[in-house]
């Protein structure tokens, strides 16, 4: 069965630091992709996609992903953090019974 | 504005009183989809609907039921609520064929925070 692992329940950067934020995935095929980020209160915004391709997305907000199909990865990353991405984010997977898959979810805390 | 749209946000309730979670999408999408958030465990599919009639069980269908009688509503009915249904829903919705078909994405209600009591 397809799954998701955020390792990191927690993460905290300082403001202005550079974020990366882990995800694995268990799939048998080219999976489908996806980050999104979830704002106190929020609705799930979709940061970005992969499908095929390039395996370096640029998403919203500037951050990135990269697809590594030899480590099943697909992390998240931001040059420089701001206080407003403080949010929960969450990594999922396109899989079979058309549903994503979701992961945990990672909190990241933003100190100034 | 393109969206979808879920009420209540927040209701409060009692064991075994009957509830119904509204969703309605505007951008004539085929597919839609309901999940529950839950601290820890991320979201995980209820149910889901390819088109008008058409609905499917997803990983957590225990205690829920949906109809799908006209393309752009989706209820979600709680026949007779348990306090291990208190979570966080979401209502989602994607052009034809869901998440794992083609380049498809899921947009996603504002949530509705549901404590059963």
């Amino acid at each position: 069965a397809q799954s998701v692992t955020q390792p990191d329940i927690h993460i905290t950067v300082s403001e202005g630091a550079s974020l990366e934020l882990r995800c694995n995935y268990s799939y048998g095929a080219t999976p489908y992709l996806f980050w999104y980020v979830q704002s106190p209160g929020q609705g799930l915004q979709l940061l970005l996609k992969y499908f095929s391709g390039d395996t370096l997305v640029q998403g919203i907000k500037g951050f990135e992903a990269e697809f590594k199909r030899s480590q099943s990865s697909f992390n998240l990353r931001k040059p420089s953090v701001h206080w407003s991405d403080a949010a929960e984010y969450f990594c999922a997977v396109g899989a079979k019974g058309n549903k994503l898959v979701f992961g945990a979810g990672t909190i990241l805390r933003v100190k100034s | 504005e393109a969206q979808v749209t879920q009420n209540p946000r927040y209701l409060i309730t009692v064991t075994g009183k009957k509830l119904t979670v509204t969703c309605s999408q505007n951008m004539n999408h085929e597919y839609m989809s309901w999940y529950r958030q839950d601290p820890g465990l991320g979201l995980r599919q209820i149910y889901y609907s390819m088109n008008v009639e058409v609905t499917d069980k997803g990983d957590v269908p225990e205690g829920y039921k949906v109809s799908r009688k006209e393309k752009r509503n989706f209820p979600l009915i709680l026949e007779s609520p348990s306090p291990n249904q208190t979570s966080l829903y979401f209502c989602a919705s994607s052009p034809l064929g869901g998440p794992n078909s083609g380049a498809n994405v899921l947009t996603f209600g504002a949530g509705s925070r549901l404590t059963v009591l």
